[in-house]
Parts: C-alpha cells; structure tokens; sequence
C-alpha cells in the first residue's frame, strides 16, 4: 500500500529565512507520481508541482525548490527567503501508476500536510 | 484560466438528511475525483470516474455515497443519510488523463457541517 509521512506537523521560521518541508513516501510500484500542494487559510488547494518517479532531476522555480531523491524515498520542498504570503499548509501526495488498460484514474494519497508559519 | 467550480461553498444539514454537492470540471477532462478533509487533517481519496462509472473508490466511500454525472457537465456526490462524521471540506478535482501525466485540479472546496 502507499504512504506519504510529512513528519514535521507545524514549522515557524521568521521572515527572509530558509526553510525545507520532508516526505518521505512508500510505495510498491515502479512509476509513480509525486506532487506537492499548498492549501492557505483560505482553504483550496494549489498545484506546487508534479515530478515522475524516472527523473530524479531537481527542480527550482523562483524561490522554490525540490530534492527528489529515490535512494531514500523521499521528495522533499524547499523555500529560500520565506515571505509570509508563505504561510499555509503544505500538503505532499502520491500516485501510482496502475496498469489499467481501458483507462483508469489514479487517487493521490497525501500525507497529513506541514503547517508552515512565517513570522514578520 | 479554466478551473474547477463547486456548489455550495457551505452545506449545513441535519445528521440522516440526504445531500448533493456539485462540481463543474474542467470541460475538457475525462477524469474526476471526490476527496474529503476532516477539518485540521490530511486530505482523503473518496473516489474517481471516468466513462460513467466508478474507477476507483477508497474504503470510505461506503454505500452511502453515489456519484453520478447527471449531463454533460455536473459531477456530483450524494451522501445518502448524512452522519456527524461526514463533516469535512469536500473537493471535487479532475485531470486530463488517469496517469497523472497532467495534475488534477481541484475545486475550491465544498464544507459540509451534519448538526
């Protein structure tokens, strides 16, 4: 069965600092999908990014970042110079690759989320 | 930009009432989803669709959830008798394809409160 652990329930860093977000996922397939998503106070929930599990390249947009790395299972966010519009909750998710050959759609499994807080 | 819409925003009923939620997808996706979030807690997969039938469902989807997409453009999720614990924010999603290729979008959310 899958699984995405986000061990770190809340964090608070003051403003300007860096700060990185861990998942670590488990999973039997061999292709799999891993995302990340922000949900702000307001409560949606916004698409951060989707990376397949054949490319281990990390990624930076702007002032985030990710490490995928498959050795260790994990896939892992970071933001560099945090601002407050930073502050959600920061949800990673799982999906796996069923071999369905008529079509299929694949549920994604998160992981209970990282309160990220940033203070002024 | 194209987006997932839902109806209502908040659904307030009494416990053993039946309610519908309802979701726009995007209209050029095949492939919908139903999650729900207790409030304060992760994110959880009811179900997802594709072709007018039920694709997927996890074991929280019991016999007192249906979904159905009525036209050709409404996807909605019925909770038969409601309880006190199908509070939760309810999102609907969709994607191009099953195969995650192209992420799911989700709604903004419907909160549903059982009194």
């Amino acid at each position: 069965a899958q699984k995405v652990t986000q061990a770190q329930t809340e964090i608070s860093v003051v403003e300007k600092e860096d700060v990185t977000l861990d998942c670590v996922y488990e999973t039997r397939d061999t292709t799999y999908y891993l995302f990340w998503y922000k949900q702000p106070p307001s409560g949606e929930l916004v698409f951060l990014i989707r990376r397949n599990s054949f490319d281990e390249q990390n990624e930076i947009s702007g002032r985030y970042s990710w490490n995928f790395q498959k050795s260790t299972s994990s896939f892992n966010f970071t933001i560099t110079a945090s601002q407050v519009v930073d502050s959600a909750v920061y949800f990673c998710a799982l999906s796996e690759a069923h071999m369905y050959s008529g079509g299929g759609a694949d549920g994604l499994t998160f992981g209970k989320g990282t309160h990220l807080i940033i203070q002024p | 930009e194209p987006e997932v819409t839902q109806t209502p925003s908040h659904q307030v009923t009494q416990m053993g009432q039946e309610v519908i939620l309802r979701c726009v997808p995007i209209s050029n996706h095949l492939y919908f989803y139903w999650y729900r979030q207790i409030l304060g807690q992760k994110v959880e997969f009811l179900v997802s669709f594709y072709n007018n039938e039920i694709s997927e469902k996890s074991e929280i989807f019991d016999d007192q959830f249906s979904v159905e997409r009525p036209d050709g453009s409404n996807f909605t999720l019925k909770i038969r008798s409601t309880k006190l614990e199908d509070s939760a924010m309810y999102f609907c999603a969709s994607s191009e394809t099953p195969r995650q290729v192209y992420e799911q979008y989700f709604g903004p959310g419907t909160r549903l409160t059982v009194t």
